[in-house]
């Protein structure tokens, strides 16, 4: 299986949004409704952010939201905060019951 | 709160078997909504899903590792464990273990991890 595809960095500075893509196939993100996004700080485990393309656990700022389209899962962050500096993975179910994650993408906020 | 931590060998040589347990509590590991996985990341680059087990033992592994990857479960001291055969500098990275809820692909608690070296 392969990787799904992430920008390599993005950037922004604090109070604006920022969008990170995560495309795959219609084996993977087109197929399923089941996309997750995690946030990696350095050293860290990754934490869950964003479950089932757009619903956020309990305790992750309303400032973090997914979507869908086609092939094709986005993750927002409204309001940057320096706190966001981050990796963020995107991550989704296939159909061959196996789990895929994208490659990462490292977000600077300037 | 659920809690996972790893254990095992920080230092493999090549070859030889990779061998991790991951200890969970504050949660019963039998609990039938969860798969309870490995996942890797190597230095500086991103998270590898290895693959996940349920607590009846049936198993689902990523298809490039599938030829050296076996996961077993101990449902008796709350563990379950990796082991990675003929391991080469490539498997050198930060294994994981995080418990998954069945059928919505997310993964809600994570280990610390632990760096694995493959080194002679």
């Amino acid at each position: 299986q392969s990787a799904l595809t992430q920008p390599a960095s993005v950037s922004g500075s604090p109070g604006q949004s920022i969008t990170i893509s995560c495309t795959g196939t219609s084996s993977d993100v087109g197929g399923y409704n089941y996309v997750s996004w995690y946030q990696q700080h350095p050293g860290k485990a990754p934490k869950l952010m964003i479950y089932e393309v757009s619903n956020r656990p309990s305790g992750v700022s309303n400032r973090f939201s997914g979507s869908k389209s086609g092939n094709t899962a986005s993750l927002t962050i409204s309001g940057l905060q320096a706190e966001d500096e981050a990796d963020y993975y995107c991550s989704s179910y296939t159909s061959s019951s196996a789990v895929v994650f994208g490659g990462g993408t490292k977000l600077t906020v300037l | 709160q659920v809690q996972l931590q790893e254990s095992g060998p920080g230092l493999v040589k090549p070859s030889q078997t990779l061998s991790l347990t991951c200890t969970v509590s504050g949660g019963s590991i039998s609990s039938g909504d969860y798969y309870w996985s490995w996942i890797r990341q190597p230095p500086g680059k991103g998270l590898e899903w290895i693959g996940y087990i349920y607590y009846s033992g049936s198993t689902y592994y990523n298809p490039s590792l599938k030829s050296r990857v076996t996961i077993s479960v101990d449902t008796s001291k709350n563990q379950f464990s990796l082991k990675l055969s003929s391991v080469t500098a490539a498997d050198t990275a930060v294994y994981y273990c995080a418990r998954a809820m069945i059928a919505i692909n997310l993964f809600d608690y994570w280990g610390q991890g632990t760096l694995v070296t493959v080194s002679s």
